[in-house]
């Protein structure tokens, strides 16, 4: 069972935005960076977010992240039909010593 | 350019073993947090090991710690997870991937997979 809590699924119209939450506690999110990924059907997953709100080269800037107490929050703008995907998010835990995963959330474009 | 590939997985009856190897180019191993995530089929990502960047301290998650060892061999630029004790609850993709830093997060690249499958 996951330390993460994430919506099951998000859905919007292209163009349109749409907010991922990912819910913790003060052992992982609290006081660790937090990572997005997102996985693409039968695919590896690809980082997205790292450090809580930092883009990797290559990812465009119609993604963000934010972190605020013991919750994440993963933004998509302009969405597109190629965003439909899985996303997670992931932190450290310290009282696990363990790294977690979130649930995971199903993106959908109407 | 940084390229994982995984090899070693297979079908094993329960309570057998397998080795899982990541072969790393493009980077060096031993400067870099390692990890090993599994997804079964139709699930989220369930991370599994990690190993620290240059101490190459190991963690373990608690459904995993005591039956799997996380190594790595900095001079074949490989990392290994050895699997014993196989339960049908392993079953899954095991993917590797490299962190961006020497901390156990940020996996900035990942391997193809490779299916490990635990029945009799």
């Amino acid at each position: 069972q996951s330390v993460l809590t994430q919506p099951p699924s998000v859905s919007a119209a292209p163009g349109q935005k749409v907010t991922i939450s990912c819910s913790g506690s003060n052992s992982n999110i609290g006081n660790n960076y937090v990572s997005w990924y997102h996985q693409l059907p039968g695919t590896a997953p690809k980082l997205l977010i790292y450090d809580s709100n930092n883009r990797p080269s290559g990812i465009p800037d119609r993604f963000s992240g934010s972190k605020s107490g013991t919750s994440a929050t993963l933004g998509i703008t302009g969405l597109q039909t190629g965003d439909e995907a899985d996303y997670y998010c992931g932190a450290w835990d310290s009282s696990l010593g363990a790294y977690v995963f979130g649930t995971g959330t199903k993106v959908t474009v109407l | 350019e940084v390229q994982l590939l995984e090899s070693g997985g297979g079908l094993v009856q329960p309570g057998g073993s397998l080795r899982l190897s990541c072969a790393a180019s493009g980077f060096t191993v031993s400067s870099h947090a390692l990890t090993w995530v599994r997804q079964a089929p139709g699930k989220g990502l369930d991370w599994v090991s990690g190993i620290t960047g240059r101490a190459g301290t190991p963690y373990y998650a608690d459904s995993v710690r005591g039956r799997f060892t996380i190594s790595r061999d900095n001079s074949k630029n490989t990392f290994y997870l050895q699997m014993n004790s196989l339960r049908a609850e392993d079953t899954a993709i095991y993917y590797c991937a490299k962190a961006i830093e020497r901390g156990i997060s940020n996996f900035d690249y990942w391997g193809q997979g490779t299916l490990v499958s635990v029945s009799s």
